[in-house]
């Protein structure tokens, strides 16, 4: 099951290099996926999403790559700053039900950012 | 900045209490969700109001409940608490029935002892 916390998969990275954090998402009928960034203290921010038509997507700094193949979403962090740190996570929209969307998150990963 | 608020930001209260949580969602947003972060559960999603009426269900307990009243704001109710209940409480709003496009709020930590 998902898990924060103490049971937190952790990710160190050197300031100045790329991060890359992985999901895995359950649901093969889920067409739109998010990536949040949680900062201490804080609820979960958007960063970027991607519908399941594109395979990637862009943004400042940041890059989401969606493989429906093997159901697995990755964020790509460019060089990595202090202020990334946080914990980061992914978001289906299973679309389970009519004209509602409702996200299941996955796992959080933690990134540590240090100089 | 979110917009969202919620009220308190820490609680701590004894097994079997009742506790309210409150949100303020974004000025304008019609849609407020409820959500539950637990170390060994994550982030769940509990209920969601939009424009006064409940929306949808997840993962809420028959002990915990929820309401939107007419100036949008919301409540979570959470009676006979268990220290299971120990979690962070987000809300988050949206203008549209979209969860995707929802901010969240700081959350309320509820220790329950």
């Amino acid at each position: 099951g998902e898990s924060v916390g103490l049971h937190l998969p952790t990710l160190s990275v050197q300031e100045g290099d790329n991060s890359i954090i992985n999901c895995a998402y359950s649901n093969s009928a889920s067409d739109y996926f998010i990536w949040y960034k949680q900062e201490s203290g804080k609820g979960p921010q958007f960063i970027i999403d991607i519908r399941s038509n594109m395979d990637k997507r862009q943004g400042q700094r940041v890059t989401v790559l969606l493989n429906k193949t093997v159901k697995h979403l990755s964020l790509q962090i460019a060089a990595t700053q202090p202020g990334d740190s946080a914990v980061y996570f992914c978001a289906e929209n299973p679309r389970t039900f009519y004209n509602t969307d409702k996200l299941i998150f996955g796992t959080g990963t933690r990134l540590q950012v240090f100089p | 900045d979110s917009g969202v608020t919620q009220t308190p930001k820490h609680l701590i209260t004894a097994t079997g209490q009742r506790v309210t949580l409150r949100c303020s969602p974004r000025s304008g947003d019609l849609s407020v969700y409820w959500y539950q972060q637990s170390l060994d559960q994550g982030l769940q999603f509990l209920i969601q109001y939009y424009n006064g009426e409940e929306r949808a269900k997840g993962n809420i307990l028959e002990r915990f409940s929820a309401q939107q009243f007419p100036d949008l704001h919301s409540e979570l109710n959470l009676s006979s608490l268990e220290l299971g209940d120990s979690a962070l409480y987000f809300c988050a709003s949206s203008f549209l029935d979209r969860a995707s496009e929802a901010f969240f709020g700081q959350g309320t930590r509820l220790t329950v002892v």
